[in-house]
């Protein structure tokens, strides 16, 4: 069935190094891409989105690359710091389609 | 500005008992959503709506769950004759629309059916 899934469940990062999470679907008519980050006890935050026309988009400290021959997303998060220590997830649209489909996430810590 | 907020933000019940979850979304967002998050896990889509009408139920687990927005603002999912498997974090997005697709997130109501 249709899927957002991720390679790995954990990641465990020495502050300073940098970070890569990643990210495979499997519906290729998904045509935009979102990047969240969950604390504990709250809510996603939105950190980088990409449109399947693009494969790199970049914001501060944080890449997002796309591969849409192979259907994997990455987010890449340089310079960790103790703050990005968090769940995050990934979730594809499918155009005309108002509903986020996310991963199960991928734990990171930063080791301090 | 002031971001989602929803209420309230922990709420124990006993099973059989109907419950109200309530969500303020940032004023103006015309989109809203309601989503489900089990311990451990992702999101899991529940309801969209658009001003007040809601054009995608097809996350609703079951009628035991019904969800409704009133003056394009405030929205409330009812769950009635809850069930142990009802417990989870409910979280509330709202969306401006236009050619932006963020959804902006609440922190979330934990529900614990006991």
């Amino acid at each position: 069935g249709e899927s957002v899934g991720l390679h790995l469940p954990t990641l465990s990062v020495q502050e300073g190094d940098n970070s890569i999470i990643n990210c495979a679907y499997s519906n290729s008519a998904s045509d935009y891409f979102i990047w969240y980050k969950q604390e504990s006890g709250k809510g996603p935050q939105f950190i980088i989105d990409i449109r399947s026309n693009m494969d790199k988009r970049q914001g501060q400290r944080v890449t997002v690359l796309l591969n849409k021959t192979v259907k994997h997303l990455s987010l890449q998060i340089a310079a960790t710091q103790p703050g990005d220590s968090a769940v995050y997830f990934c979730a594809e649209l499918r155009g005309g389609n108002e509903k986020l489909t996310f991963g199960t996430g991928t734990r990171l810590t930063i080791i301090p | 500005g002031a971001g989602v907020s929803q209420s309230p933000s922990n709420k124990v019940t006993e099973k059989g008992k109907d419950v109200e979850l309530r969500c303020d979304p940032i004023s103006g967002h015309t989109a809203l959503y309601w989503y489900r998050q089990s311990l451990g896990q992702g999101l899991e889509f529940l309801i969209y709506f658009q001003g007040n009408s809601a054009p995608d139920k097809s996350g609703l687990p079951s009628d035991r769950f019904s969800a409704e927005r009133t003056g394009g603002s405030v929205s409330t999912l009812t769950i009635q004759r809850t069930q142990q498997e009802d417990s989870a974090v409910y979280l509330c997005a709202s969306r401006y629309g236009g050619g932006s697709y963020e959804q902006y997130f609440g922190p979330g109501t934990r529900l614990t059916v006991t």
